[in-house]
């Protein structure tokens, strides 16, 4: 069963203070790892994918990474605006097969 | 500005009455999600199709749900009695070829 573990829950940072989220997976032939950002009362916004390990993706003061075990979302110098959850979401190779969650990190930028 | 759109944005009802939700995909999309988010298990899916058929409901409470495909511009999910439990929000998204997925901006379900 295709898992998607992330860590921590919940992260608070000082503006400026930089800090990475992890996403852990467990999948049957990763066909993509996405990431999304979540603003309260609203639905995901997708922010990249990764298909391969070794590659990277960029904006603005994210940046994600994927390795075969797990992809790391950095944030570089984060502004009060970064507020939000981040979630982490895996498919697969096999058939046809949706994303799958993880639960998200909450993370707060205080001024 | 091509976005996923959903009706209605909030919703409360008793227990016992039916609760239809509805989804206008992304105009050429033909893959339709239906997850249900709650603070306790997260985002679960509930069902999927392609092409307006459907490929997976296995996260749905069949007794109760069901979801639909009428045409590629529209889909619907029905609970049939509502249950308190059932309170949570239900996001519907569309994607591209197992693309990345564009989400909605959900139904907040309140079942008293």
């Amino acid at each position: 069963e295709d898992q998607v573990t992330q860590s921590p829950e919940a992260l608070r940072l000082q503006e400026g203070e930089s800090s990475s989220l992890n996403c852990s997976y467990t999948v049957s032939g990763l066909r993509g790892l996405f990431w999304y950002r979540q603003d309260p009362g609203k639905g995901p916004e997708f922010l990249f994918t990764l298909y391969s390990a070794g590659e990277e993706k960029e904006k603005e003061r994210l940046k994600a990474t994927l390795t075969k075990k797990e992809s790391f979302l950095h944030i570089t110098a984060p502004k009060p605006e970064d507020s939000a959850t981040y979630l982490c979401a895996v498919q697969a190779w096999a058939g046809n097969t949706p994303l799958v969650f993880g639960k998200g990190t909450r993370l707060s930028v205080i001024a | 500005d091509a976005r996923v759109t959903q009706t209605p944005r909030h919703k409360v009802t008793e227990m016992g009455q039916e609760v239809t939700m509805r989804c206008q995909p992304i105009l050429g999309h033909n893959t339709v999600f239906w997850y249900r988010q709650t603070m306790m298990q997260g985002l679960e899916l509930l069902a999927y199709f392609r092409n307006r058929a459907p490929l997976d409901d296995s996260g749905m409470p069949k007794d109760r749900f069901s979801a639909e495909m009428p045409d590629a511009t529209l889909a619907t999910l029905k609970i049939q009695p509502s249950e308190p439990r059932d309170s949570a929000v239900y996001f519907c998204a569309s994607g591209s070829d197992s693309r990345e997925a564009f989400f909605g901006q959900g139904t907040r379900l309140t079942v008293v």
